[in-house]
């Protein structure tokens, strides 16, 4: 069964300084993986995803995710955080079981809280 | 491009009560629409999978005659909670893919359901 988790419940940073929240993953053959955030009482909203291609994929307001397959991780990362980066992260992976709709299997979620 | 939209944004009702929770999609045609339920802090639970014109899929533990989903055109599903009760009280979100973005999702805003 395909499986995603996100390790750290709450990840705290400084404004200005670099960002990482972790995501693993455990799929059979290649993974398709995406990277959401939800910010309070609204949906969520695309921020990136590795299908194929390089390693480092960039998406938006500058966050980056880099793919590990030896690790199995999907790392969201971004160089500078700001303290409107405040908000709940989803990492997920595309299910490619038996019914193939393309539903999602979404880790737990990661708050994150970026402090002045 | 690709917006998703729920209405209503929020809903109060009363027991027994029955709710009905629209998904459009705004500029593109929706093949695949998914409904979430989201506790609160907690990551999103698949309540269903539904295609235009054929039934819904619905995840295991989840009740097909209280929670009623349509998919009748490319741009709209509904969700109705029939015969509401307080444990129903959630964040419901829908998400869609058409024909060019059937590897990610689009999400709508979420409606927030109140059962007193």
């Amino acid at each position: 069964a395909q499986s995603v988790a996100q390790p750290e419940d709450q990840v705290n940073v400084a404004e200005g300084n670099p960002l990482t929240v972790k995501c693993t993953y455990s799929v059979s053959g290649n993974p398709y993986l995406f990277w959401y955030v939800q910010y309070p009482n609204r949906g969520l909203q695309f921020l990136l995803k590795y299908i194929t291609g390089d390693n480092l994929v960039k998406g938006s307001y500058g966050f980056e995710a880099e793919f590990n397959k030896s690790q199995t991780s999907f790392h969201l990362k971004k160089p500078s955080a700001l303290v409107s980066d405040s908000a709940l992260y989803f990492c997920a992976v595309r299910d490619f079981g038996s019914s193939n709709t393309g539903k999602l299997i979404f880790g737990q979620g990661t708050t994150l809280q970026v402090k002045p | 491009g690709a917006v998703v939209s729920q209405h209503p944004s929020w809903v109060i009702c009363k027991s027994g009560t029955s709710v009905k929770i629209e998904c459009r999609s705004l500029d593109f045609q929706a093949t695949t629409m998914f409904w979430y339920r989201q506790f609160p802090k907690q990551s999103l639970m698949l309540m269903a999978t539904s295609n235009e014109g054929s039934k819904a899929t619905y995840e295991q533990g989840v009740e097909k005659d209280k929670f009623l989903i349509n998919h009748a055109s490319l741009t709209l599903s509904t969700l109705t909670v029939t015969s509401a009760h307080p444990e129903d009280s959630s964040f419901y979100i829908c998400s869609a893919t058409g024909f060019d973005s059937y590897n990610e999702q689009f999400f709508g805003p979420g409606t927030r359901l109140t059962v007193l």
